[in-house]
């Protein structure tokens, strides 16, 4: 089984200021890696997602994550934010070439000051 | 592309009342759709997996005999919350893939509140 840690529950940050929100995953087997975003009141949105390949991938919004296997870690990050990044993030694994099932991290929220 | 949608947005009912909600992708087939509910402040829980044709699978915990799950075709499938209780007010959300391997798409979720 998997299972996703997100350190942070809460990031403060103010705006043009860089970010990482930290995502690190527990599996006995390889997985799919995703961070998803939440506005208010809102489904989620896929930011990015790691199959395979170069371990840095970027997604949507200026965003970018790493993956490292040897420290079971897939952190976010992004240079400078913006007010309107203000969200909840997710991160969130499932097992490659298994159940299609997502586990997901229990969430940071992130805001935004200005 | 990858639209999913759900109707209704919001729903407020009474007590012992049945709400469904619906699914659907917008613009692709989704062989596999996916129920969630996210509580307050809280990660969402995968509630069952429904593949069209067949009958949902549920997670532990989770009663099927009152959240009854429909994936009729391959772009709607349908939550029925029967006999609502103040107990199973929160957010659902429904997400879609086009195949086991696919990404899942998310659809913007739904509020019920039974009073």
């Amino acid at each position: 089984a998997q299972s996703v840690t997100q350190l942070d529950s809460q990031v403060p940050v103010f705006e043009e200021a860089p970010v990482e929100l930290r995502c690190n995953y527990s599996s006995s087997v390889s997985v799919y890696l995703f961070w998803y975003v939440q506005y208010p009141n809102q489904g989620l949105q896929l930011l990015l997602k790691y199959l395979s390949g170069s371990t840095l991938v970027k997604g949507i919004n200026g965003f970018e994550a790493e993956f490292n296997k040897s420290q079971t870690s897939f952190h976010l990050r992004k240079p400078s934010v913006h007010i309107s990044d203000t969200a909840e993030y997710f991160c969130a694994v499932n097992e490659e070439g298994g159940s299609e099932k997502l586990v997901f991290g229990k969430g940071t929220k992130l805001t935004v000051n200005p | 592309g990858a639209v999913v949608s759900q109707h209704p947005s919001r729903v407020i009912c009474k007590s012992g009342t049945s709400v469904k909600i619906e699914c659907r992708s917008l613009d692709f087939q989704a062989t596999t759709m996916f129920w969630y509910r996210q509580f307050p402040k809280q990660s969402l829980m995968l509630m069952a997996t429904s593949n069209e044709g067949s009958k949902a699978t549920y997670e532990q915990g989770v009663e099927k005999d009152k959240f009854l799950i429909n994936h009729a075709s391959l772009t709607l499938s349908t939550l029925t919350v029967t006999s609502a209780h103040p107990e199973d007010s929160s957010f659902y959300i429904c997400s879609a893939a086009r195949s086991t391997a696919d990404t899942q798409y998310f659809g913007p979720g739904t509020r019920l509140t039974v009073l």
